[in-house]
Order: structure tokens, then sequence, then C-alpha cells
């Protein structure tokens, strides 16, 4: 049964700093890997998606690495704003097309 | 992008009765639609897979005849939880798949009373 971890529970820093999200599965047989942004009593807003062949992406100041065979992805944030302030969510998608999410990573920006 | 929209965005409802959400893709054709369900600090759980024309697949744990999945249309899914209590107050949250992944709907809050 694939299990996703992310860490830390949540984090806060400072306005512009640079910052990584961590996220870990156990089943290293994946499709993808997506990072969503959650922000209070919403729905998800899909961040990233990168492919079981693909090793990273990037959009604007967030990148996402993946390396499928230690069952790990990251989610870097460079120049944090108070913005980008949510809850950010890691799943992963296997060959049955179910999505498993971890328990998300809430970031708090300060000003 | 795809958008995926939900009704209601909140409803509270006494204990024992019935409430329907609905689920709709906007702009494309969805021949799959999931329904998460997400308890406060937690993970987005998977409750049902809804295929149109077809019965839903629910997950190991989720009561079938409690929460009833109709797709009737390749862009509306809707989750009626029937018989409500307030241990089903929840985050409900829908999505829809294309041919490459998968948007979400904005979430409806559950509250019963």
């Amino acid at each position: 049964k694939q299990e996703v971890t992310q860490i830390p529970a949540a984090l806060s820093v400072p306005e512009g700093e640079n910052l990584v999200l961590n996220c870990s599965f156990t089943d290293s047989a994946i499709y993808n890997l997506q990072w969503f942004r959650q922000d209070p009593g919403k729905g998800l807003t899909s961040l990233l998606l990168i492919q079981s062949s693909q090793r990273e992406q990037t959009s604007g100041r967030l990148n996402a690495s993946l390396d499928k065979s230690s069952g790990r992805s990251t989610l870097y944030i460079a120049a944090s704003q108070p913005g980008d302030s949510a809850t950010y969510l890691c799943a992963v998608q296997g060959g049955s097309e179910k999505l498993v999410f971890g328990k998300g990573t809430k970031l708090t920006v300060n000003p | 992008g795809a958008v995926v929209s939900q009704h209601p965005s909140w409803v509270i409802c006494k204990s024992g009765t019935s409430v329907k959400i609905e689920c709709r893709s906007l702009d494309f054709q969805a021949t799959t639609m999931f329904w998460y369900r997400q308890f406060p600090k937690q993970s987005l759980m998977l409750m049902a897979t809804s295929n149109e024309g077809s019965k839903a697949t629910y997950e190991q744990g989720v009561e079938k005849d409690k929460f009833l999945i109709n797709h009737a249309s390749l862009t509306l899914s809707t989750l009626t939880v029937t018989s409500a209590h307030p241990e089903d107050s929840s985050f409900y949250i829908c999505s829809a798949r294309t041919a490459t992944q998968q948007f979400f709907g904005p979430g409806t809050r559950l509250t019963v009373l």
C-alpha cells in the first residue's frame, strides 16, 4: 500500500527566504507525482506535475524534483512571499490512476 | 486550464437528513470523476471513483449505501450523503480527470448538527 509522507508538517519563514518542502513515498512504481496548493477552506490548485520519466519541473519561482528510485520529491520555492502562505500537498499516482496524498506542509511566510 | 465546480460550497444539516453535493466539469467532458473526503489537518482520502454510465467503485471502508454516487452525464457527478450524522462532517472534494491529469473542485464543507 502506497504511503506518502511530507516533512515538515509546518514551516514558518520570513519573506524573501528560499525554502524546500519534502515528500517521500514508499512504493517507487508511480506514474507521476504532483504538487498542489490548498488555501484554507478551499480546493486544490495544481502547481507542478512530474511524470515518472522526468527528474524535475519548473514553474516561475517553483521547482519540483523527483527521485523515483529513492521515493523522494522536493518542492523548492525561491524568494518566498506572504502570498505563498498555504498548505502544500504532494500526491503520487500509481497505475490505478488513484492519487495518494500526503498530509501536507503548512507554510507561513511572514512579511 | 480545466475548471471543476462544486455546489453547494457549504451546507449545514440536521442529523438524519440527506445532503446532495454536485460536481461539474465546466469546460471539458470527464468520463471519470473522483470523490475525496478531508478531515481537519488530515490528507485527502479517496472515497470512490465515479464512472459515467456505470456504478461507482468505492474504496475499502466507505459505505456505498450511505454515500450514493451518480454520474449521469459526462459533466456531472453527484454525491448524496444519506442519513447524515455528525461524524460525516467533513470537507468533500471532487475531481475530474482529463487524459493527462485530475482537476479539483473547490470543495464542499458539510456540517451535520
